[in-house]
């Protein structure tokens, strides 16, 4: 099994493009979310989806667009890069009953991203 | 509003030595408690998870960790420590009800031969 999959590995963009980070997973879970790690800051949750056309902002959404037209992929878009969002982002997926937050997250390898 | 805390941000240990890793949370009601692993360059991978029941949960790699209500703990430990065991530990905590995950910041275990 893939899991959950994560595209590019790496990226550098410079301040001011757009750019999307692709996630897909094959494990038909209804749950999707995307965070973003930092030193000393841990995970801290951009966007969620609980299922397909369904999305939510997290913790820290600024800056950042989701979509979910398939139950498999949840892309996150950069809209305008800064320098701020230089980070390591990751993907995560888990199986919806009800109350989700019960349910363990399979994380993708992350997006070692750089702004410039 | 519910948090994570974990206290220690590196640990030393020697290996063959035991390991506790602290987490404590806020949390008003029973929590959905989670302890993952990072090793670098790699996602997080689930070492056990507490629900309800027996306050004493088993993991994979040797792993376990005990909820205390009363502390508001649910610390990480292992009897003896592999060098392989070198990596970034997280706890977590889901909040009953919602969609939403608390990670703590994590604890950076390095592992002396």
């Amino acid at each position: 099994n893939a899991g959950v999959t994560q595209t590019p590995k790496f990226q550098v963009l410079k301040t001011g493009q757009s750019m999307t980070l692709q996630c897909a997973q094959d494990m038909n879970h209804e749950y999707m979310s995307w965070y973003r790690q930092d030193p000393g800051m841990g995970l801290r949750l951009i966007h969620y989806s609980v299922g397909a056309g369904i999305t939510d902002q997290g913790e820290v959404p600024n800056g950042y667009n989701v979509s979910r037209s398939t139950t498999e992929d949840f892309p996150l878009r950069l809209l305008s890069a800064a320098p701020s969002q230089t980070s390591v982002y990751f993907c995560a997926s888990s199986q919806g009953q009800g109350g989700y937050s019960n349910q363990p997250q399979h994380f993708g390898d992350g997006t070692r991203l750089s702004i410039l | 509003a519910q948090s994570v805390t974990q206290p220690d941000i590196h640990i030393t240990v020697s290996e063959g030595a035991s390991l506790e890793l602290r987490c404590n949370y806020s949390y008003g009601a029973t929590p959905y408690l989670f302890w993952y692993v990072q090793s670098p360059g790699q996602g997080l991978q689930l070492l056990l998870k507490y629900f309800s029941g027996d306050t004493l949960v088993q993991g994979i790699k040797g792993f376990e960790a005990e909820f205390k209500r009363s502390q508001s703990s649910f610390n990480l430990r292992k009897p003896s420590v592999h060098w392989s065991d070198a990596a970034e530990y997280f706890c977590a905590v889901g909040a009953s009800g919602t969609y939403k995950y608390i990670f703590g910041t994590g604890t950076r275990l390095k592992v002396l031969a």
